[in-house]
């Protein structure tokens, strides 16, 4: 299983976008990019995925350069409401492996 | 509306007597896990099953067996529970949809091993 590297944690002000990176130097072709939230005493909630270039959803952009080594999970406008846990995962099938994630800090 | 359920939401127990951990979901979905998350920890995946009576070891199964009769259940026992157990334990499901391997987690169980 590919291994991921985050930072621990990162602060923020309120209405800023937030980018986080993720290197996964050893993800393997079939391998997806898959992020997740996790707030205080809740269960992971999912983000995004993607295998390439740029996804969009409705809360979240996830950008993958060329080589795939690595992703950038950005958050338009946050707000207090998205200070949580952000975990990067890596895989090819239904299992999923948790890091330590990052922990996000918004500041009013 | 689908959901996925856990009980009991909390559970203390005495070292060396068997517990069981209820996962039921109503998605449908084939594929179930398990994981516990101790403090300051990610996820860590004990068992999982990607059906009726298929049933995997994670990372950390040691300790902890599951069963798989019907597509909606996975219970986790905990067989003669130790202090080393005491975390907070997660079951999530998914189903294959196009590319997407989400899954949808439960509220989690907290277990005390005294």
């Amino acid at each position: 299983l590919a291994k991921t590297t985050q930072p621990i944690s990162m602060d923020s002000y309120e209405g800023q976008e937030v980018n986080i990176t993720c290197s996964h130097n050893n993800i393997a072709t079939n391998d997806y990019i898959t992020w997740y939230q996790q707030f205080p005493s809740q269960g992971p909630r999912f983000i995004i995925q993607g295998y390439k270039t740029k996804v969009t959803n409705e809360v979240a952009s996830l950008f993958i350069p060329a080589d795939r080594k690595s992703s950038t999970l950005s958050l338009p406008r946050v707000s207090l409401s998205d200070t949580a846990v952000y975990y990067c995962l890596v895989g090819g099938d239904e299992k999923l492996t948790f890091g330590t994630g990052t922990r996000l800090t918004i500041i009013p | 509306d689908a959901e996925i359920t856990q009980s009991p939401r909390h559970k203390i127990t005495e070292t060396g007597r068997q517990v069981t951990l209820a996962c039921h979901q109503t998605w449908n979905h084939n594929n179930m896990f398990w994981y516990r998350q101790d403090l300051g920890h990610g996820l860590r995946l004990i068992h999982y099953s990607y059906g009726v009576h298929d049933t995997n070891k994670g990372e950390v199964s040691d300790g902890y067996s599951v069963s798989r009769s019907n597509t909606e259940d996975l219970p986790l026992t905990l067989e003669s529970a130790a202090s080393s157990q005491t975390s907070v334990y997660f079951c999530a499901s998914s189903g294959l949809a196009g590319n997407s391997y989400e899954q949808y987690f439960g509220p989690g169980t907290r277990l005390t091993v005294t």
